[in-house]
């Protein structure tokens, strides 16, 4: 069964660094998506990507994120300078229609811990 | 952002009975439900959805059902398993013709906990 990958499973970094996670969408689907899940909190959405370029963002993505499709298969989000209140689990979601449903399909998740 | 909300942190329920999750939204705009599931260290695993044109919806032992006019929407699981212990979350699109390609707004989750 298809199934969206997330890479790495958990990221720990410093206040102040750039990470970059990493995601490999469903590959027939067309639609890409970042959510992330705070500790306790909500699922929220940051950002959904289409035909190569952003098509909604929330009031979270603010500059220091970016996302990129670098290629056919990765989806990549960035945070250019880390703050605390970035830790989290990050999800990777994909858009596609899968037999009779069409859907948000999402991956496992990478936790990011900002020290 | 309160547009999506479970009311209820929690549910117990022996096996073999039915669970019920409860679901609430405030935007109008909204017109596909989803329900995920969601174990530890994984994401949100789709169940079943539901489009606004419809009332119910129905999966082998999942069944959602829409009131637009309350603006609720909720899940029956019958039989409950073991299994089907896990958080439950409630999402919803807008004007995503029907599907759920637009952002999703999620609930605060209920965890579900199915007793032997």
């Amino acid at each position: 069964e298809p199934e969206v990958t997330q890479t790495p499973s958990h990221q720990v970094t410093q206040m102040g660094q750039e990470v970059i996670l990493r995601c490999v969408p469903i590959s027939n689907h067309l639609y890409f998506y970042w959510y992330r899940q705070i500790l306790g909190q909500k699922v929220e959405f940051l950002v959904s990507f289409y035909n190569n370029e952003i098509s909604e963002k929330s009031e979270i993505f603010d500059d220091q994120f970016s996302v990129e499709r670098p290629d056919g298969s990765n989806f990549t989000l960035k945070i250019r300078s880390t703050k605390l209140e970035d830790s989290a689990m990050y999800f990777c979601a994909s858009f596609g229609l899968e037999g009779s449903t069409d859907t948000q399909y999402f991956g496992p998740g990478t936790r990011l811990t900002v020290l | 952002d309160q547009q999506v909300k479970q009311n209820s942190p929690s549910l117990s329920v022996q096996e073999g009975r039915i669970s019920i999750l409860n679901c609430d939204y405030t935007n109008s705009m909204f017109d596909y439900f989803l329900w995920y599931k969601k174990y530890p260290a994984e994401g949100p695993t789709f169940l079943i959805s539901i489009s606004s044109i419809k009332d119910k919806n129905e999966d082998g032992r999942f069944t959602v059902f829409l009131n637009k006019s309350a603006k609720h929407l909720s899940l029956h699981i019958v039989p409950s398993q073991p299994g089907d212990s896990a958080v439950y979350f409630c999402a919803a699109s807008a004007n995503a013709g029907g599907t759920s390609y637009g952002k999703l707004t999620f609930g605060q989750g209920t965890i579900l906990t199915v007793h032997p």
